[in-house]
């Protein structure tokens, strides 16, 4: 079956603090890892697409790598308006790719 | 630019009443059209795609239904609401599998 793990569940950083968070997952024939961020009562926005290992993207504070298994999604000296809840997605094995299956999130607070 | 709306933004409905929820994508045309409800600390789920009028997958035996009269229109529907409905409801649109899906607000429905 395929699985999304986020870790942590939650983090809390001071402005300017740097860290990691991880995303692994296990699918047969990966065709893309998917970023999200996710504000409070709003719909996921998109941040990246992953389709290759190694392969890397960055967005301002933020930058994605991904390898065979996982993926990390750095942040740089965030600032407090970085506080989100961070989604990574997968496309599923069956339904040719329609069903993208989501990890938890990672919640996180950035303090100013 | 492409756009995506769903409406209403909040819904309290009774149990056993009827339900529908309303999304519309401008900028762009034939986008498949995704349905997912997001339950609270738990990933997102996907309920219904489409990929064209009138064509509609389901992903999860529910007591709800998806239609799709126009191209850029996608409806949830039911005829009498559970209590586990509640939820937060998303839609979403893509140019076609294994590619970014792009959300909307949200509808956030709760069951009394």
């Amino acid at each position: 079956e395929d699985q999304v793990t986020q870790s942590p569940e939650a983090l809390r950083l001071q402005e300017g603090e740097s860290s990691s968070l991880n995303c692994s997952y296990t699918v047969s024939g990966l065709r893309g890892l998917f970023w999200y961020r996710q504000d409070p009562g709003k719909g996921p926005e998109f941040l990246f697409t992953l389709y290759s290992a190694g392969e890397e993207k960055e967005k301002e504070r933020l930058k994605a790598t991904l390898t065979k298994k996982e993926s990390f999604l750095h942040i740089t000296a965030p600032k407090p308006e970085d506080s989100a809840t961070y989604l990574c997605a997968v496309p599923a094995g069956d339904n040719y790719g329609q069903n993208f299956v989501f990890g938890p999130g990672t919640r996180l607070s950035v303090l100013p | 630019s492409q756009t995506i709306h769903q409406w209403p933004a909040t819904l309290v409905q009774p149990v056993g009443s009827p339900l529908s929820l309303e999304c519309t994508v401008e900028g762009t045309s034939n986008p498949n059209l995704y349905w997912y409800r997001q339950a609270a600390g738990r990933g997102l789920q996907l309920l219904f795609y489409s990929v064209g009028i009138g064509q509609i997958s389901s992903e999860v035996p529910q007591n709800l239904s998806a239609s799709r009269p126009q191209d850029r229109q996608f409806i949830l529907s039911s005829k009498k609401l559970l209590l586990s409905d509640s939820g937060f409801y998303l839609c979403a649109w893509s140019y076609g599998p294994n590619q970014p899906q792009h959300f909307g607000d949200g509808t956030r429905l709760s069951i009394l």
